[in-house]
């Protein structure tokens, strides 16, 4: 099993809908979670920024920790074409924020103008 | 702007020859830098750990002695893929871990990645 699982879609979607991606976990001693978004031959760039459990909003994006149930997600409200890109879960290997990722394979979104 | 400066942006190379990729930081100084690979349509895979001053440290299956790192300062750790074969192309992507403003934590930053084609 991997340490983290993502469904790679792709997902498609139009313009203006929500956008919800998600990542399960396997180890109960991760904490830190991310999500970054990747555009095609770029490196990854950070969205958002999480620990433990709960809610984190910045702007059109949310991101959510369940932790009792080991799931991530990450919402995007009003998408835009701009936001087509691959989106990549990660967490920290360890109980802090030892800056060792791991990765979820990635969500291929595509947003239809 | 990218605080996290990879070059080159794209290599293609020979089989049987080396290549570089260098890592910087630009605005901060990086503890910590991270180098992974990424095969299309994949994920991110950690190759090795690279602390300033000290060895690297390798993940499980991934060959030292092929896949040389060095993290000679602060801002700059450099990749070196040795005796290079087609099977070695790939997206590599570093990341560095420190601390950019005051008060903000540790942030880790990627790198914009670097193309490498061996033909």
């Amino acid at each position: 099993q991997k340490e983290v699982e993502q469904d790679p879609g792709p997902l498609s979607v139009p313009e203006g809908a929500i956008v919800s991606l998600n990542c399960t976990y396997s180890n109960s001693a991760f904490q830190y979670f991310m999500w970054y978004r990747q555009y095609s031959r770029k490196g990854p760039e950070l969205l958002m920024y999480t620990y433990s459990s709960g809610n984190k909003e910045d702007g059109r994006f949310t991101a959510q920790v369940d932790k009792s149930s080991k799931y991530i997600s990450l919402f995007i409200r009003d998408s835009q074409p701009s936001d087509s890109a691959t989106y990549l879960c990660a967490t920290s290997h360890g109980s802090g924020n030892t800056g060792k990722l791991i990765f979820g394979q990635g969500t291929t979104l595509q947003v239809k103008p | 702007g990218a605080v996290v400066s990879q070059h080159p942006s794209w290599v293609i190379c020979k089989s049987g020859t080396s290549v570089k990729i260098e890592c910087r930081s630009l605005d901060f100084q990086a503890t910590t830098m991270f180098w992974y690979r990424q095969f299309p349509k994949q994920s991110l895979m950690l190759m090795a750990t690279s602390n300033e001053g000290s060895k690297a440290t390798y993940e499980q299956g991934v060959e030292k002695d092929k896949f040389l790192i060095n993290h000679a300062s602060l801002t700059l750790s450099t990749l070196t893929v040795t005796s290079a074969h087609p099977e070695d192309s790939s997206f590599y992507i570093c990341s560095a871990r420190g601390l950019v403003r005051q008060g903000g934590g540790n942030t880790i930053y990627f790198g914009e990645g670097s193309w490498l084609t061996v033909v």
